[in-house]
């Protein structure tokens, strides 16, 4: 089936480690975004990237990294100057613009 | 992007339509109203979206007033499994493709 992987489900860091999320879509899509959810709120914008080779910060990139070397995978670094990695990450994709962002089920981050 | 504002919850009988309501009143012309779920611990899920006219699909419908200040999204026979936190978002054409999700609204669909 087509649709948005997204590894591990749990993960967990030491303090002052780096860690990877890993995102991968088979819907052949253009875009694709990270977001980050806390408890109780919204999500919020990391990365996105609108084709291979080429990504823009959201609102809150400071902390994390990105690359988007293939258009089926969009892997996400949460370096150790992010200060409160603990949460919900997102990865989506479209097609393009105004057309429906699809999401995977998510990595949750927890600081050991 | 315009504001959204939701009721924080709502409770439905299973079998019975679920209608949940919006306010933009900010809304502009080029904003199209979206419309994601999340149940608990999973990612958002796509339900439906539009511009001006209603509209329909397989999970639901989208009603949009004529001056496009307010929708309802309409669940017509609701079961447990569509309990979850409904968002609605509108997102102006260019905007970065940057979805906003506010806090939502909490649906509980009861036995």
């Amino acid at each position: 089936d087509g649709g948005i992987t997204q590894s591990p489900k749990y993960l967990f860091r030491k303090e002052g480690q780096n860690v990877t999320l890993s995102c991968e879509q088979n819907l052949n899509h253009d875009a694709m975004y990270w977001y980050r959810q806390d408890p109780g709120q919204g999500l919020r914008l990391i990365y996105y990237s609108h084709i291979v080779n080429d990504f823009q910060k959201g609102d809150i990139a400071e902390g994390y990294s990105v690359s988007r070397e293939k258009k089926e995978s969009f892997p996400l670094t949460v370096t150790s100057a992010q200060k409160n990695p603990t949460a919900f990450y997102l990865c989506a994709s479209s097609i393009g613009d105004n057309q429906p962002q699809h999401f995977g089920d998510g990595t949750r981050l927890s600081i050991l | 992007d315009a504001k959204t504002t939701q009721p924080p919850s709502m409770d439905c009988a299973e079998g019975r339509a679920a209608n949940l309501p919006c306010n933009h009143s900010t809304i502009s012309g080029n904003e199209y109203v979206y419309w994601y779920r999340q149940i608990h611990s999973q990612g958002p899920q796509y339900i439906i979206h539009g511009l001006k006219n209603n509209e329909t699909n397989e999970m639901a419908s989208l009603i949009i007033t004529e001056d496009r200040k307010s929708s309802t999204l309409i669940l017509p026979h609701a079961t447990l499994r569509d309990t979850a936190v409904y968002y609605c978002i509108v997102r102006v054409s260019g905007s970065n493709y940057k979805l906003t999700f506010g806090k939502g609204t909490l649906l509980t669909v009861n036995p």
